[in-house]
C-alpha cells in the first residue's frame, strides 16, 4: 500500500517555467514532509522540507505549499533551469518514528 | 567529510545466486536505513538500524533478505537466493537522529537475470 502518492510521473518544461509536483498522503500521523532531488548516478539529496504547522516554505527558487486539511503538499520551482533536471521525490515521516515513506518520483526535464 | 558509501555500484547475478551489498554510513550516524527502488516506483523502506540493533524491519520483503550491522558501523544486506523481482536500486541512508537530515548513498543497481 503506497502511503504517499506523487504526480505527475514525468514533467517537461521550458527554461524559466514553473514546474509543480504534487503529493498526497493518508496518514495524519505524518509530521515532516521533505523533498529530495536525485541526479542520475547519485543518491537522493534533501532539497527542502516542511512541517505541518506552516502552509508554505521557500528556499531560493524552491517552494513547498502545504494543505493540512486536504493532506496534500506540492513543490514549485520558480524560474526553472536546465540544471534543475532531475528526479524529485516527496516523502513523509511519522512523529517519533524514524523511517521515511516516499512517493514514486517525478522525472523533471527543463529544456533550454 | 565522507558521505554514505555503497558497494558495489552495480551487480548482475543469476537467479538463485547470493549477493551481498555493503553500506558505510557517515561516521557518527547511529541511524542507518536500507531502501529499495524498483524501476519507476517509489523508494520503499526496507529496514532501520539504530547502532547495531534493528529498530524496524517491517519493510523486508521476505526471509531471503538478511541485514546486519556489525558493531554499529557498516551494514550489509544479503539476498539469498536472489529472485528476478529483487532487481532494483538499493539505497542506504544514514542520519544522526529523528527528523534529522537523511544522507543517501549512490545506491547499488542490482539486476537478477
Amino acid at each position: 500500500q503506497q502511503q504517499v502518492k506523487q504526480s505527475p510521473q514525468s514533467l517537461i518544461v521550458q527554461k524559466g517555467g514553473i514546474p509543480i509536483i504534487n503529493c498526497a498522503y493518508e496518514n495524519t500521523a505524518f509530521d515532516y514532509f521533505p523533498w529530495y532531488q536525485q541526479f542520475p548516478g547519485k543518491g537522493p539529496a534533501l532539497l527542502i522540507a516542511i512541517r505541518p504547522d506552516v502552509s508554505e516554505k521557500k528556499e531560493g527558487r524552491f517552494t513547498i505549499s502545504f494543505n493540512k486539511s486536504a493532506k496534500q503538499f506540492s513543490l514549485h520551482i520558480m524560474d526553472s533551469q536546465p540544471g534543475d533536471s532531475a528526479t524529485y521525490f516527496c516523502a513523509a515521516e511519522r512523529k517519533n518514528n524514524n523511517d521515511m515513506r516516499f512517493g514514486a518520483g517525478t522525472r523533471l526535464t527543463v529544456k533550454p | 567529510e565522507a558521505g554514505v558509501t555503497q558497494f558495489p555500484s552495480h551487480s548482475v547475478i543469476e537467479k538463485g545466486q547470493t549477493v551481498t551489498l555493503r553500506c558505510d554510513p557517515i561516521s557518527g550516524h547511529d541511524n542507518l536505513y536500507w531502501y529499495r527502488r524498483v524501476m519507476g516506483k517509489e523508494i520503499k523502506f526496507l529496514l532501520h538500524f539504530v547502532k547495531e540493533s534493528k529498530q524496524d524491519e517491517s519493510g523486508m520483503p521476505n526471509n531471503r533478505f538478511l541485514a546486519e550491522r556489525t558493531g554499529g558501523t557498516y551494514s550489509t544486506l544479503k539476498v539469498q537466493p536472489a529472485e528476478l523481482e529483487d532487481s532494483g536500486v538499493y539505497f542506504c541512508a544514514s542520519s544522526q537522529g529523528v527528523h534529522e537530515k537523511l544522507f543517501f548513498g549512490s545506491g547499488t543497481q542490482l539486476s537478477v537475470l
